[in-house]
């Protein structure tokens, strides 16, 4: 079974803060992750994307991996207002088929309080 | 990141009306594109994945003879509702993969009356 998971919230953090969003996909052998941003109304941003184990870093968003434990979560540095969003983990899975498509979690929405 | 463009961007149609959806990849080309239909607070569901001079692939539940899908080149995909009724009103959202990357258009709000 495909699957990836996520805390579909909503995560309440207040501005300034840091926000943590998981993820736990099913597929071990699964080599590419992404996460997407998607505001009400509107079709997903892809924000990072990570290949390998460990961290990843851009502006204020990080991307940490870890395949052993099959993990893969965002931090969100100085969260702001306009943050607030739903945020979709999707994982490459390439067994059963799937032709390599993105597996997408259902999401997790993230409300930042000013 | 790459572009994707859809168009219409809204449409109100009449039950048993056909819509056709058009997806383009404005700076890259795409070998693969998808077409995912998202329902209000609910998630991005799949419908089907189509390479450029093929058939589509569908997801299991999605009749092909009701949403056409046409990958004619590796810049343009259509979708196509046909003969629409008022439970094919969603947002549908189309899909670009680019340098291992999917890059999503800007969706398609469709309204069936």
């Amino acid at each position: 079974q495909k699957e990836v998971e996520q805390n579909s919230g909503p995560l309440s953090v207040p501005e300034g803060a840091i926000a943590s969003l998981n993820c736990t996909y099913s597929d071990r052998v699964s080599q590419s992750f992404f996460w997407y941003r998607q505001y009400s109304g509107k079709s997903p941003e892809l924000i990072m994307s990570i290949y390998s184990n460990g961290d990843k870093e851009d502006g204020r968003f990080t991307a940490q991996l870890n395949k052993a434990s099959q993990y893969v979560s965002l931090l969100i540095r100085d969260s702001q207002p306009s943050d607030s969003a739903t945020y979709l983990c999707a994982v490459n899975m390439l067994y059963g088929g799937s032709q390599g498509n993105l597996i997408f979690g259902k999401g997790t929405k993230l409300s930042v309080k000013p | 990141g790459a572009v994707v463009s859809q168009h219409p961007s809204r449409v109100i149609c009449k039950s048993g009306t056909s819509v056709k959806i058009e997806c383009r990849s404005l700076d890259f080309q795409a070998t693969t594109m998808f077409w995912y239909r998202q329902f209000p607070k609910k998630s991005l569901m799949l419908m089907a994945t189509s390479n450029e001079g093929s058939k589509a692939t569908y997801e299991q539940g999605v009749e092909k003879d009701k949403f056409l899908i046409n990958h004619a080149s590796l810049t343009l995909s259509t979708l196509t509702v046909t003969s629409a009724h008022p439970e094919d009103s969603s947002f549908y959202i189309c899909g670009g993969k680019g340098n291992n990357e999917q890059f999503f258009g800007p969706g398609t709000r469709l309204t069936v009356l």
